[in-house]
């Protein structure tokens, strides 16, 4: 089955810098890749995505990275703020008009230093 | 609207009882799943479902169980509460792989 490594585990960044998660996968099969942001106590949240037919995505601060034949994808958050600060889930799922196979991250806790 | 609700956010319960927290989604998706996170943050899938097939996460204990009276519904049941299965417990559909996640459900055992 399919297997996803997150690093790291824990990230803290100093206000206004880059922060970098790195995710790896195994099934070759995986073709869309999505990143949740999950504030303390609330529901994980998608703020972007990329599927395998891309190899870059961004959307203002966020982007995502994917390189398919090393089976590993990032997620790069310029100028960061506090409200940057939450833990993070990649994802990789098999989805195959309506079948679906996903195995998330174990997740990122982002801080943000002011 | 919501589009995935989940119901109770709380519940605290005994060791032994047997609990249901429900779930809707108002999204048209064909795939719905219950999620457990733990205190380490861990995302784990214990179910995924469609209207065709259910896929159990062969590590989730025969306790659970998912009941669905409709496309748009997935309950979650559990027998006999264990201390261990204290958690959140999430509800999520999904189109194309993109999950929406519900509100989260806060069990505590005692």
């Amino acid at each position: 089955g399919e297997n996803v490594e997150q690093h790291p585990s824990t990230l803290s960044v100093q206000e206004g810098d880059s922060a970098v998660i790195k995710c790896t996968y195994s099934d070759s099969a995986s073709n869309y890749f999505p990143w949740y942001k999950q504030e303390l106590g609330k529901r994980p949240q998608l703020i972007i995505d990329i599927r395998s037919n891309v190899g870059e995505k961004k959307d203002q601060r966020i982007a995502v990275t994917l390189n398919k034949t090393a089976k590993h994808f990032s997620l790069h958050i310029t100028e960061t703020q506090p409200e940057d600060s939450a833990v993070y889930f990649c994802a990789a799922i098999i989805s195959n008009f309506g079948n679906e196979k996903l195995t998330f991250g174990t997740g990122t806790r982002l801080t943000i230093i002011p | 609207d919501t589009a995935v609700s989940q119901t109770p956010k709380y519940l605290v319960t005994q060791m032994g009882n047997d609990k249901s927290i429900k779930c809707e989604q108002n999204l048209g998706h064909d795939t719905m799943y219950w999620y457990k996170q733990d205190s380490k943050k861990f995302l784990k899938i214990m179910f995924s479902y469609n209207n065709k097939e259910l896929i159990i996460n062969e590590t989730v204990p025969n306790r659970f169980s998912p009941k669905s009276p409709d496309k748009a519904h997935l309950n979650l049941h559990i027998n006999s509460l264990e201390l261990g299965d204290s958690a959140v417990y999430f509800c999520a559909s999904s189109q194309e792989g993109e999950q929406y996640f519900g509100p989260g459900t806060r069990l505590t055992v005692t």
